[in-house]
């Protein structure tokens, strides 16, 4: 059974500081997905790796995979309090896919 | 209208009701979803369309009843709820047929009460 773990569940950091969220999953996979929810509000598609060492940028934000070690991290540069919101990892394969807990993430001034 | 919308955005209901939600996809995919999320719990798959068949079904019970009359449209029936099936319930839809392939792209979500 395909099981996403992330870590943390919370996290608080203050404007201007570095951090990174972890996601490992328990199965074979090269696709996964960072989505982004703020609050009351839908899940919004950030970012997709397809291959071992992939790695993507958006602004602060930048995702990276490994498929050997089955973990994708995502890290937050310089955060900013627009960021604040909850971030879900999500694994695929074709026949199945799984979201993270999520991690609140929350910037403060 | 553009991407994935859905109606109503807030329901509340008794246990004796029947209601139904709708999901419409603007964006010419070929597999709608539904999700539940709850609080304190993962995103939960409960039914996967793909061209208008219902290829998943993981183990919801028969109280929620999904229909996909065509590719753009999704309902989610519901009659005889719990008080533990109020949460956000979010529609997908993605490009492709295999769940696990292609982004998925969300709607604004129900969050639905029951009392």
């Amino acid at each position: 059974e395909l099981k996403v773990e992330q870590n943390p569940l919370f996290l608080s950091m203050q404007e201007g500081k570095n951090y990174t969220i972890y996601c490992n999953y328990s199965t074979t996979s090269d696709r996964l997905y960072w989505y982004r929810q703020d609050p009351g509000k839908s899940l919004e598609s950030l970012f997709v790796l397809l291959s071992n060492g992939a790695v993507k940028q958006e602004g602060r934000l930048m995702a990276s995979l490994d498929t050997k070690a089955r973990l994708s991290t995502l890290h937050i540069t310089a955060a900013v309090h627009d960021l604040s919101a909850t971030y879900f990892c999500a694994v695929g394969d074709n026949n199945d896919m799984r979201f993270g807990a999520g991690t609140r993430l929350t910037v403060k001034p | 209208e553009t991407g994935v919308t859905q109606t109503p955005r807030h329901l509340v209901m008794g246990m004796t009701n029947k209601k139904s939600l709708k999901c419409e996809q603007h964006l010419g995919h070929n597999a709608m979803y539904w999700y539940k999320q709850s609080a304190k719990k993962p995103l939960e798959l409960m039914f996967v369309y793909s061209l208008e068949e219902r290829v998943e079904n993981n183990s919801v019970p028969s109280r929620f009843s999904p229909e996909c009359p065509n590719s753009s449209h999704l309902f989610l029936h519901l009659h005889t709820l719990q008080p533990e099936d109020s949460a956000l319930y979010l529609c997908a839809s993605s490009q492709g047929r295999t769940r696990g392939v292609d982004t998925q792209y969300f709607g604004p979500g129900t969050r639905l009460t029951v009392l």
